[in-house]
């Protein structure tokens, strides 16, 4: 069965750092890997989406990279913003036992970013 | 963009009430999920559709039903509410498997 980690588990910085997010997977033949950021009391905003035969998605100050051997993934965020300050959710297909319907959800990293 | 609008952002109800959470999205998608979220549980998978009348069970539909008469919306139903299922309910939609999955911003439901 699927499991999916992040660490680390809160993450407090000073405005303008470089950071980066992790995520592991224990099934390493997902379908994709789909980062999300929530923000208190709200849904979940797609930020970015990779497919098991890509290695790497970016979006703006945001590159998630996948390695399925390994089971990672990584969210890098470029020079943080006080906006940044969220919760960041991995999510990944379910492996050979799930569907590619299916996502598992980590319990996500709560990030701060001070000014 | 798209738009899942779910019909309430926050709901009180009594134990025992039949309970009924509305979504419905715009974009045409096969697919519409619902998941419920808890602090130290993240989200869990309640249950999916991929067609209109067709569903299938995620990881934890007891106590849930689900209806699907359109293509467009997804009702989750508690046949009979329970102090446990006091929750925060977030429904999504996409299309094709494997397309990023995209959500409304929660029902925040209290059973009393």
């Amino acid at each position: 069965k699927q499991e999916v980690t992040q660490i680390p588990a809160a993450l407090s910085v000073p405005e303008g750092e470089n950071l980066v997010l992790n995520c592991s997977f224990t099934d390493s033949a997902i379908y994709n890997l789909q980062w999300f950021r929530q923000d208190p009391g709200k849904g979940l905003t797609s930020l970015l989406l990779i497919q098991s035969s890509q290695r790497e998605q970016t979006s703006g100050r945001l590159n998630a990279s996948l390695d399925k051997s390994s089971g990672r993934s990584t969210l890098y965020i470029a020079a943080s913003q006080p906006g940044d300050s969220a919760t960041y959710l991995c999510a990944a297909t379910g492996g050979i036992s799930g569907g590619y319907n299916k996502l598992i959800f980590g319990a996500g990293t709560r990030l701060a970013v001070h000014p | 963009d798209v738009k899942v609008t779910q019909s309430s952002r926050y709901l009180v109800k009594r134990t025992g009430e039949k309970v009924f959470l509305e979504c419905v999205q715009d974009m045409d998608h096969e697919n519409m999920f619902w998941y419920r979220q808890d602090p130290g549980l993240g989200l869990r998978l309640i249950y999916f559709s991929y067609d209109v009348k067709m569903k299938e069970k995620g990881d934890i539909p007891e106590g849930y039903s689900v209806s699907r008469e359109k293509k467009e919306r997804f009702s989750l139903i508690l046949e009979s509410a329970s102090t446990n299922q006091t929750s925060m309910y977030l429904c999504a939609s996409s299309s094709l498997g494997g397309q990023p999955q995209h959500f409304g911003d929660g029902t925040r439901l209290s059973i009393l």
